[in-house]
């Protein structure tokens, strides 16, 4: 079974430019997550999916970073523009609900560099 | 997070040793996750404890969450060098009614060091 599949693994843009990120879940997980990982710290929920919607949407800085997941599968996290403060790792990672438990699998991220 | 608290910061060990690292939350836990982290990697999951007391293992790594269910401590056995990575606890805090919120916060990580 493929595992959460990331997309572009590093990105490096100059300050004030667009980026994007593309995440395909694994294959039947209708929760979907994308974190924010800064070196030496533990990742940071930006957003949450159930299926099509963002249920939890709190922790996104909603000036500059926008999310979407369409068809309820894969999902593209945009930054613009981008900003020295936003390098770090971008994860996504993806759990079936309604189990009663949050395992979530996630993907080997993104690492953005701003310059 | 200062939600959650994660000890030590580091850790280096010798091969063969055992090993604890421990995650504290400041709010009783709904359910508390181990993953593990390999630079430049993802986080891969270990365990998920949900009740009082209750304790898994998975091969030579024990995980506890204590009976208040605000504490939980990951135990490594016969430390070794595979071992090495960066251990986090993910906290899924209780509402007040004792349900979930539905997401993990997690804590800062433990670094751990294997020496052959």
């Amino acid at each position: 079974e493929a595992g959460v599949v990331q997309s572009p693994r590093y990105k490096i843009i100059e300050k004030k430019q667009p980026v994007a990120f593309w995440c395909n879940p694994i294959s039947g997980h209708n929760t979907l997550y994308w974190y924010l990982q800064n070196l030496g710290q533990g990742p940071e929920l930006l957003i949450r999916y159930e299926n099509e919607e963002a249920v939890d949407d709190s922790q996104l800085p909603k000036d500059r970073f926008s999310a979407e997941r369409l068809k309820g599968v894969d999902s593209t996290l945009k930054i613009q523009p981008a900003e020295l403060g936003d390098s770090a790792v971008y994860l996504c990672a993806s759990s079936l609900s309604g189990t009663g438990s949050y395992e979530q699998y996630f993907g080997p991220g993104t690492r953005l560099t701003v310059t | 997070s200062q939600e959650l608290e994660q000890s030590p910061q580091s850790l280096i060990v010798q091969e063969g040793k055992n090993l604890t690292i421990n995650c504290t939350s400041s709010k009783t836990l709904y359910g508390l996750y181990w993953y593990k982290q390999k630079y430049g990697e993802g986080l891969i999951f270990l365990m998920m404890l949900q009740k009082g007391g209750e304790e898994k293992s998975h091969e030579k790594i024990t995980a506890k969450l204590d009976e208040k269910k605000q504490q939980s401590s990951l135990h490594i056995t016969a430390s070794q060098p595979s071992h090495a990575g960066i251990y986090l606890c993910g906290a899924d805090i209780a509402y007040a009614g004792g349900t979930s919120y539905g997401k993990l916060t997690f804590g800062q990580g433990t670094i751990l060091t294997v020496h052959p």
